[in-house]
């Protein structure tokens, strides 16, 4: 079965950087976008970027656009979200969730909280 | 621009039915969307695809009891024979190149 996991829950002090993984697995990997979505407490949904495991090539939302970079490895099915320059603003649940293109995010992973503070 | 609109709030008692609405901004209301479905203090879930014209997919496992249909640039989501576990919030989501976009979520009480 389709399966996007992540890696646990991380405390930073504001300034910092951290580095958020999701690990695919039930599909083949490099068929399926993967995007990072947002959630900070109380709030809805915010779409952060896209990367196409197939190749590499990512697009990221203006407001994060020079402090986020993802990354992905295609030996280990993994993708990577690293954000910098860390704000308590950005203490939020973060997303991974695939799609292809023309069609919606269909699977998501559990979820990884990222609290920034000092 | 490509905006999702959702009203906040909806409520309807156990075993009652209740729609939701998610309108595409002007220029868009051939777009197809998606609904998500996020229950307290879990992580989204995939209900459906639903297109322009109504016709609609549902991910795995979703039950019977949820419908979309589509009018215009309104794009709704009927839930039926409401259930507890109904009581959630639903987000709407669409997509253009290199980029997703969801509506603010409207939040369901079961009464």
């Amino acid at each position: 079965q389709v399966q996007l996991v992540q890696s646990g829950a991380e405390v930073k002090k504001p300034g910092a950087s951290v580095k958020v993984s999701c690990k695919a697995s039930g599909y083949t990997f490099t068929n399926y976008y993967i995007h990072w979505v947002r959630q900070a407490p109380g709030q809805g949904l915010e779409w952060m970027g896209i990367i196409n495991p197939s190749g590499g090539s990512t697009s990221y939302a203006q407001k994060f656009q020079g402090r986020v970079t993802m990354t992905r490895d295609t030996s280990t099915r993994t993708v990577y979200m690293e954000m910098s320059s860390l704000r308590s603003e950005d203490t939020a649940v973060y997303y991974c969730a695939r799609d292809r293109f023309g069609e919606p995010l269909d699977y998501w992973g559990q979820g990884t909280l990222v609290t920034v503070s000092s | 621009q490509l905006v999702l609109t959702q009203s906040p709030s909806a409520s309807a008692s156990l075993g009652a039915s209740v729609k939701l609405t998610c309108t595409l901004s002007s220029g868009h209301s051939s777009y197809a969307i998606a609904w998500h479905q996020q229950q307290p203090e879990k992580g989204p879930q995939y209900l459906m695809k639903l297109n322009s014209d109504g016709s609609h997919s549902k991910g795995d496992g979703i039950p019977d009891r949820f419908s979309g249909s589509s009018s215009g640039a309104e794009r709704y989501l009927t839930i039926s024979s409401l259930q507890s576990e109904d009581e959630a919030d639903y987000y709407c989501q669409t997509w253009g190149t290199d980029i997703r976009v969801f509506g603010t979520g409207t939040k369901v009480t079961v009464l």
